[in-house]
């Protein structure tokens, strides 16, 4: 298996500009979740989907951030207009399951740098 | 509310000694209890999980933990530290299929010669 693949692995853009993250997860779960990671907050859950479903996206930061799920095979993660407080790493996760019973499995991540 | 606290941000190491890193959880209905850990510039990868039954579980890279309920504890511990482990650790818990896992701060490992 492939794991849970997340493109690009690296963005360097300006403040300003459109962000687009994307993941494909593992073949066969159910659950998908996007989180970022900073030095200063750790790692905060931003939203995730069951069957390709919204369930909470509480964490989202702000209107800037969007994310769809259009199949089970692909997700994106959306900055628009990006700012230099979104500089992070941007984590992909699938599991079997959207609660406690299944194991999530993460991706490398996007490491962003928005100057 | 849920959540889980990793008292120690940071903690080393030497090569060969055993380590502790520790993890407490709130809310009191019992828990489904997880460690991850996460190399330099990688993703976190499952260590072991605690699900119900012998509270001590056994995970991979020779890493185990124990639930303590009465402490509200799942502890992280290996016998004897490879330069290899230095990596950040979190803790994470669950109560439910329906909701997702709360994931603790982190603490990063340093492991020194």
């Amino acid at each position: 298996d492939a794991g849970v693949i997340q493109s690009p692995r690296h963005e360097v853009t300006e403040m300003g500009q459109e962000v687009t993250l994307r993941c494909k997860p593992i073949s066969g779960h159910n659950s998908l979740f996007w989180y970022r990671q900073t030095m200063m907050r750790g790692l905060e859950l931003l939203i995730y989907f069951n069957n390709n479903v919204p369930i909470d996206d509480s964490g989202m930061p702000e209107d800037r951030f969007s994310a769809k799920m259009p199949n089970a095979s692909f997700s994106t993660l959306k900055i628009q207009p990006s700012e230099p407080r979104d500089s992070a790493v941007y984590f992909c996760a699938s599991s079997l399951s959207q609660g406690a019973f299944g194991t999530q499995y993460f991706g490398p991540g996007t490491r962003l740098l928005v100057l | 509310a849920q959540s889980v606290t990793q008292p120690d941000i940071h903690i080393t190491v030497s090569e060969g000694a055993s380590l502790e890193l520790r993890c407490n959880y709130s809310y009191g209905a019992t828990p489904y209890l997880f460690w991850y850990v996460q190399s330099p510039g990688q993703g976190l990868q499952l260590l072991l999980k605690y699900f119900s039954g012998d509270t001590l579980v056994q995970g991979i890279k020779g890493f185990e933990a124990e639930f303590k309920r009465s402490q509200s504890s799942f502890n992280l511990r290996k016998p004897s530290v490879h330069w290899s482990d230095a990596a950040e650790y979190f803790c994470a818990v669950g109560y439910s299929g329906n909701t997702p896992l709360v994931f603790g701060k982190g603490t990063r490992l340093s492991v020194i010669a």
